[in-house]
């Protein structure tokens, strides 16, 4: 297993375009994470999948947000109408969740990121 | 309101000392705490969790400590190399949640 793979790893974009991010997660990892990060911030947890329900989407983020994991495996994040402020890493997180299991030992390994510029 | 808050200035510190950086959390009541490291432009990478009931975890020259009378972990690399030069995040979670949630890192450098 090669890891958490993000793809692009770098996207560059005009204000207003749509931009789509891939995310191929550990092949046995049954929950996704997406996290938003920023210069000298920590990462911002945006939302997240157990298989391919959404279970949580943080009240931060806007209706141009928008995440898929159709078939319980990869999963796409997508911005429409881009804002310069949408400029930032993306970063996708995978774990597993065993049932019965106390889910708050949930230990993430996260991708690469992919860096978003809006221009 | 609720916070997590870690030092912002970077801690500079040499080689073969104990680099101690801090995590201070409000209005959370957390179950876990784990603390990641992360290098320029690449995602965090995970180095311990420590739960609610626990004073101390061990990992080779790693030790943090969670105290949450103080609301507070520290995090502390023994024998510090340059190469332990990063960002190191400290994370939580609480019980009606399962997401975690990030404090701001602190920068570590390590001279030689």
């Amino acid at each position: 297993d090669t890891g958490v793979s993000q793809d692009p790893r770098h996207k560059i974009t005009k204000r207003g375009q749509n931009v789509t991010f891939r995310c191929d997660p550990i092949s046995e990892h049954n929950r996704l994470y997406w996290y938003r990060q920023t210069l000298g911030q920590g990462p911002e947890f945006l939302t997240y999948f157990q298989n391919e329900a959404q279970l949580e989407k943080s009240r931060l983020l806007s209706d141009r947000f928008s995440a898929e994991r159709p078939k319980g495996s990869f999963s796409t994040l997508e911005i429409q109408r881009t804002e310069q402020g949408d400029s930032a890493m993306y970063l996708c997180a995978s774990s597993r969740i065993r049932t019965g299991e106390r889910s708050g030992a949930n230990v993430l390994t996260f991708g690469a990121g992919s860096r978003l510029t809006v221009l | 309101s609720q916070k997590i808050e870690q030092n912002s200035e970077a801690l500079n510190i040499q080689e073969g000392k104990t680099a101690t950086l801090t995590c201070n959390y409000t209005n959370y009541s957390p179950a876990y705490l784990q603390w990641y490291r992360q290098d320029p432009g690449r995602g965090p990478v995970f180095l311990l969790l420590i739960r609610e009931n626990e004073k101390e975890k061990r990992k080779e020259r790693l030790k943090v400590t969670f105290d949450t009378t103080l609301k507070q972990s520290l995090f502390h690399i023994t024998a510090s190399q340059p190469a332990d030069s990063a960002t190191y995040l400290c994370a939580l979670r609480t019980y009606n949640t399962d997401k975690l949630i990030f404090g701001t890192g602190t920068r570590l450098q390590v001279f030689p």
